[in-house]
């Protein structure tokens, strides 16, 4: 089955401690992203890959890092989390992205992250 | 800037009636459109996607048009049911991004 998976689903953490939230894709695809989503502010994305080794900051990039070694896997990190990092993350994959004009987009489950 | 808008923001409606989302979007160079379903808590799931050389999509139920001129979008939702009820949200893809609309929250009345 065609899927976009993301682990933990919820994580519960105190500040400053280092969190990896993974995400994995199983479409061969060469586009993915990382979006938080916020009561009243909608999605708005973390940073995104347009192929292995290749990655770009979006609109809120400030305290996460990503990494792309592989094409199916697209880990976000967070280095040192502050609870204004608290919110609904979301793991998302197309064919190939924003030049794809067909391109569906697959998103994960979501993974809720709460920051003491 | 692309700018993408969902009015209204929540929308409650009696089961069996038609109903109409929208959307709009600032900048009219867009490669396509793509209405999504959310449902609390969950992820997003695909509803249509329209290119931007196309009208209208249609699936089931439901019927998306886009005016790209304009910078209007519309999804029409036939004789609306219980599970209809979720956050619906557009997302236009331009040069190098993808923007949402903060969504619609719909609630069909039973």
């Amino acid at each position: 089955e065609a899927q976009v998976t993301q682990n933990p689903r919820y994580l519960i953490t105190v500040t400053g401690k280092k969190l990896t939230v993974t995400c994995s894709q199983n479409m061969n695809h060469e586009y993915m992203s990382w979006y938080r989503q916020d009561p009243g502010l909608g999605l708005r994305q973390i940073y995104y890959s347009m192929n292995v080794e290749v990655t770009d900051k979006g609109d809120v990039p400030e305290g996460y890092k990503v990494s792309r070694k592989e094409k199916r896997n697209f880990p976000l990190i967070l280095e040192s989390p502050s609870p204004n990092q608290t919110s609904l993350y979301f793991c998302a994959s197309s064919l190939y992205g924003p030049v794809g004009l067909r391109d569906t987009q697959y998103f994960g489950p979501g993974t809720r992250l709460t920051v003491l | 800037k692309q700018e993408v808008t969902q009015i209204p923001a929540a929308l409650s409606v009696p089961e069996g009636e038609n109903l109409v989302l929208n959307c709009s979007f600032t900048d009219s160079a867009i490669y396509n459109l793509q209405w999504f379903r959310q449902d609390p808590g969950k992820g997003l799931t695909s509803l249509l996607l329209i290119q931007s050389s196309q009208r209208e999509q249609t699936s089931g139920r439901l019927n998306a048009s886009l005016d790209k001129s304009s910078g209007r979008s519309t999804l029409y939702i036939a004789a609306s049911q219980p599970g209809d009820s979720a956050t619906y949200l557009c997302a236009v893809k331009g040069d190098d991004k993808i923007i949402f609309g903060k969504g619609t929250r719909l609630h069909i009345l039973p």
